[in-house]
C-alpha cells in the first residue's frame, strides 16, 4: 500500500478537464509545499510534470496545473489531449532524505 | 540537455549478486544527487535512496536499508545500485533520477533514467 492515496483510474474526453487527487497526511502533503507529479508512458522514461504544488517546468504545457488543500493535493489537465493518456504519480517530501509517493492514476482519453 | 543512460536488462537466479549502473551527461552530474527508484510490476514508485556523486554521500530509505547498496564514481559520472544477493521479489524496474534537494528535503525528482528491468527467477 502506497503512502499517498490516488485513484487508480480517471478518465476525460478531448477538450474535457481532468483532476487527479493525492491525498497524504500532516506529515507530508499538507506539511510542506514540495508536492511533485509525474507522467509516466509506458515503456518510457517517467517526466517531471509539475513541482512544488504548482510549478510547472519549462517545456510542460500550461494545460497542466497543480494545487494543494489541506493534505489534499490535486493535478488538473485541462484541454485533454490523446497523448495525455498515461499514468501519474504524485510524490511529497515527507521529513529529513524521506519522500513518499502514490500509488497511481492511469488517465484513459476517451 | 541532461540524460541518464542505464544499464541494460537483467536476468539473474536468487542468490546472485548484481551492479546496474546509471550513466549522466549534459548537466554536472557530480553536484547533483541520484536517486534509485523501485517499480514493481503493476505497482506504483518506491525511493530506495540517494547518492551525491561528488564525495558520495548516501542515504538509504528505511525500507532499503541493508538490502542494497547505493555508490558512485564520479571519475565516470556514474551511479550504482547494488545486490549482494538477489531475492525473487528484487524483480522489479529500477530507474535513475536526478534529484533536487534542499537542506535535507527531497524537493523534487527532475530527470529519469530509462529504467533498467532486473528479473530475478530460478
Amino acid at each position: 500500500q502506497s503512502a499517498l492515496t490516488q485513484p487508480p483510474s480517471a478518465s476525460g474526453s478531448p477538450g474535457q478537464s481532468v483532476t487527479i487527487s493525492c491525498t497524504g497526511t500532516s506529515s507530508d502533503v499538507g506539511g510542506i509545499d514540495y508536492v511533485s507529479w509525474y507522467q509516466h508512458h509506458p515503456g518510457k522514461a517517467p517526466k517531471l510534470m509539475i513541482y512544488e504544488v504548482s510549478k510547472r517546468p519549462s517545456g510542460v504545457p500550461d494545460r497542466f496545473s497543480g494545487s494543494k488543500s489541506g493534505n489534499t493535493a490535486s493535478l488538473t489537465v485541462s484541454g485533454l489531449q490523446a497523448e495525455d493518456e498515461a499514468d501519474y504519480y504524485c510524490s511529497s517530501s515527507a521529513g529529513s532524505n524521506n519522500v513518499v509517493f502514490g500509488g497511481g492514476t492511469k488517465l484513459t482519453v476517451l | 540537455e541532461v540524460q541518464l543512460v542505464q544499464s541494460g536488462a537483467e536476468v539473474k537466479k536468487p542468490g546472485e549478486s548484481l551492479k546496474i549502473s546509471c550513466q549522466g551527461s549534459g548537466d554536472s552530474f557530480t553536484s547533483h544527487w541520484i536517486a534509485w527508484v523501485r517499480q514493481m510490476t503493476g505497482k506504483g514508485l518506491e525511493w530506495m535512496g540517494i547518492i551525491y556523486p561528488g564525495d558520495s554521500d548516501t542515504r538509504y530509505s528505511p525500507s532499503f536499508q541493508g538490502q542494497v547498496t547505493i555508490s558512485a564514481d564520479k571519475s565516470i559520472n556514474t551511479a550504482y545500485l547494488q545486490w549482494s544477493s538477489l531475492k525473487a521479489s528484487d524483480t522489479a524496474m529500477y530507474y535513475c533520477v536526478r534529484t533536487s534537494m534542499f537542506r535535507g528535503l527531497i524537493v523534487r525528482f527532475d530527470y529519469w533514467g530509462q529504467g533498467t528491468l532486473v528479473t530475478v527467477s530460478s
